[in-house]
């Protein structure tokens, strides 16, 4: 089954202790990147990845970090967590773009609360 | 500027339809889509349009796209008690291929029995 997982899915965690959530997709696509959803401002982008090795930063990239060695893997690093990071968190991942439109398929969140 | 803007809610009877709006500022874009978020899930896409289309049907759900006025609508016919989720509209930003995504706000519909 084509999919994208993260771990895990619940985390409480207090400032300033490192944290990694993981994703991982098995439809072999190149492009993968990482959302937050925040109430009344939707989903803002904050980083993205066009293949292995090749990261980028997003709408909203301070106080994460990405590291792309895998194709299929895209794990997200927050260094040090503040408050203001707790947040849903998605991975999405699609075919790099071409002449068709683009379907983006989503995990199913991570909710982070830092206290 | 890069604002995809969706009204918060919107509250509907069964069988009703709904019509949810969504305005964008990029006029180079080049696809256009509508995704549902069940709760607890993620993000799927319903359906999308081209920009050189003006409505796009698909069963229940007509696109209807006014490039000159930069407005997107989603229209579900119908509407069932299933239909209840938050609706992301998605902007393809920089025209031509790509994939960068511009998600509006997201609208909450909410479907009384």
């Amino acid at each position: 089954e084509a999919q994208v997982t993260q771990n895990p899915r619940y985390l409480i965690t207090v400032t300033g202790k490192k944290l990694t959530v993981t994703c991982s997709q098995n439809m072999n696509h190149e492009y993968m990147s990482w959302y937050r959803q925040d109430p009344g401002l939707g989903l803002r982008q904050i980083y993205y990845s066009m293949n292995v090795e090749v990261t980028d930063k997003g709408d909203v990239p301070e106080g994460y970090k990405v590291s792309r060695k895998e194709k299929r893997n895209f794990p997200l690093i927050l260094e040090s967590p503040s408050p203001n990071q707790t947040s849903l968190y998605f991975c999405a991942s699609t075919r790099l773009a071409g002449v068709s439109y683009n379907e983006q398929f989503f995990g199913p969140g991570t909710r982070l609360t830092v206290l | 500027g890069e604002d995809v803007e969706q009204s918060l809610f919107l509250s509907v009877r069964e069988g009703d339809s709904s019509v949810i709006n969504c305005t964008y500022t990029d006029s180079s874009s080049t696809y256009l889509y509508w995704y549902k978020q069940e709760p607890g899930a993620g993000l799927q896409l319903l359906t999308y349009i081209f920009s050189n289309m003006d409505m796009k049907q698909d069963q229940r759900l007509t696109v209807l796209l006014n490039k000159k006025d930069k407005h997107l609508s989603l229209r579900i016919a119908d509407t069932q008690t299933g239909d209840s989720a938050i609706y992301f509209c998605a902007d393809a930003r920089g025209g031509g291929a790509t994939n960068k995504l511009i998600f509006g706000t997201g609208t909450l519909l909410a479907v009384q029995p």
